[in-house]
């Protein structure tokens, strides 16, 4: 069966411009979740689609948003970016559409510079 | 909400020794907890996972135990070898908000 996959591996951006973050889940997982991975923050949850619907929500500006198509892949979407921006973007998905209840299987991430 | 804290944050260990690594959470609820291992340049990889109706759990070198009542659970690495080096994860479910709550980590290395 393969794995998360995450495209693109690497982008290089500028500040203000936008950046769109591709993921397609393991075939058959419906939940899928987005972390932001930094040395001083650690692993921070961005949000959780199931099914097409965003699910949960973590702390992060509306410039962060995502979507989750019929067919479980999801995309997310920064819009102006800051340096702060800069770092690695994680995707997993689930299989269980119980929350908490079944683990979390990581893509490879993006990695997002941000100049 | 649910938090997480993990300890040590670096550990350094000798080829061939065991190594722990301990995490403590706060909500009660919680009832699954998985380890992950992450790699340079690769996503979190899940090791060994627990549920809360297993006090200990066990794999090949790799051993993880779960105290409810003290809200801790650990994870034991038996004769560890250079390829264990990596940054290690753990995590406790949330019924609320997030579906997991992760550990700030402990990059673990082995010396040949």
């Amino acid at each position: 069966k393969a794995g998360v996959t995450q495209t693109p591996r690497y982008l290089i951006k500028t500040r203000g411009q936008q950046v769109t973050l591709s993921c397609s889940p393991i075939s058959g997982h419906r939940s899928v979740s987005w972390y932001q991975q930094t040395p001083g923050q650690g692993l921070q949850f961005l949000f959780e689609y199931f099914s097409e619907t965003q699910r949960n929500k973590g702390n992060f500006p509306g410039r962060f948003s995502g979507r989750q198509f019929s067919n479980s892949r999801s995309e997310m979407n920064v819009s102006t970016l800051e340096l702060g921006d800069s770092a690695l973007y994680l995707c997993a998905s689930s299989s269980d559409g119980k929350r908490g209840n079944s683990p979390l299987h990581f893509g490879n991430g993006t990695r997002l510079t941000v100049t | 909400g649910e938090n997480v804290e993990q300890h040590p944050s670096t550990l350094s260990v000798q080829e061939g020794d065991s190594a722990v690594i301990k995490c403590t959470y706060s909500d009660s609820a919680s009832n699954y907890f998985p380890w992950y291992k992450q790699e340079l340049g690769k996503g979190p990889q899940l090791i060994i996972d627990i549920r809360s109706n297993v006090g200990e759990k066990k794999d090949q070198r790799i051993a993880v135990t779960l105290n409810k009542t003290a809200k801790h659970f650990s994870l034991h690495i038996t004769e560890t070898q250079p390829e264990d080096s990596a940054v290690y994860f753990c995590a406790a479910s949330s019924v609320s908000g997030q579906n997991f709550v992760f550990g700030p980590g402990t990059r673990l290395s082995v010396l040949p």
